[in-house]
């Protein structure tokens, strides 16, 4: 299987800074990889697929880019209700994995 | 719009079986897979392995084979796992995430449903 590092595990920010999140795959992966976001009790919410395709709705600061093995999600001026847990999930073969997790918290 | 509603919660003892409904509304439910995913307390999010709508045909993600199964019913546009031999380490949140493009292989999960909390405990 392909696996996913996501780094940082844990990121402390505050309201307005901008805030990036790393995701490596182990082999190449093309363009296949999704960003979800998930809130405490929630189900997560996909925020955007294809490295860097915006889903419906989802803000504009948000953004996602890379290609084959690094990629990055990016939130241009951080918000309150940003404040959750991001996952990113490869799409590229049959048998999808999912990164461990960022943490995002109020500094 | 669309929406996916799980069963509710569970509340099981080792060696029992339990099986989670996902109901989907506002769209061709055969045109669009059905990905399962779990979250244990604390946890990330695991990939439990997607089941195409139109044919029927489940795959696993590895460590979901045996015990786990994929099912539908189209009839009322409903998906279905179900865990046999529960342990107490599935434990977890169960979610069924709609693929969000209508293709023959697992993709992002556009609609998630609200999730079903297995607990397993003597």
């Amino acid at each position: 299987d392909i696996q996913l590092t996501q780094s940082p595990s844990f990121l402390s920010a505050s309201v307005g800074d901008r805030v990036t999140i790393t995701c490596r795959a182990s082999q190449g992966i093309s363009s296949y990889l999704a960003w979800y976001q998930q809130k405490p009790g929630k189900a997560p919410k996909l925020l955007i697929y294809a490295a860097s395709t915006l889903q419906s709705g989802v803000p504009s600061r948000f953004s996602g880019s890379g290609s084959g093995t690094e990629f990055t999600l990016t939130i241009s001026s951080l918000q309150p209700e940003d404040f959750a847990t991001y996952y990113c999930q490869q799409l590229n073969s049959y048998s999808l994995t999912f990164g461990g997790g960022t943490k995002v918290e109020i500094k | 719009q669309v929406q996916l509603v799980q069963s509710g919660s569970e509340l099981k003892k080792p060696g029992a079986s339990v099986k989670v409904s996902c109901k989907a509304s506002g769209y061709t439910f055969t045109s669009y897979a059905m990905n399962w995913v779990r979250q244990a307390p604390g946890q990330g999010l695991e990939w439990m392995g997607w089941i195409n709508t139109n044919t029927g045909n489940p795959t696993y993600a590895q460590g979901f084979t045996g015990r786990f199964v994929f099912s539908l019913d189209t009839s009322v546009s409903t998906a279905y796992l179900q865990i046999s031999s529960l342990k107490a380490e599935d434990t977890a949140v169960y979610y069924c995430a709609r693929d969000r493009v209508i293709a023959a292989r697992p993709g992002a999960g556009d609609y998630w449903g609200q999730g079903t909390l297995v607990t397993v405990s003597s």
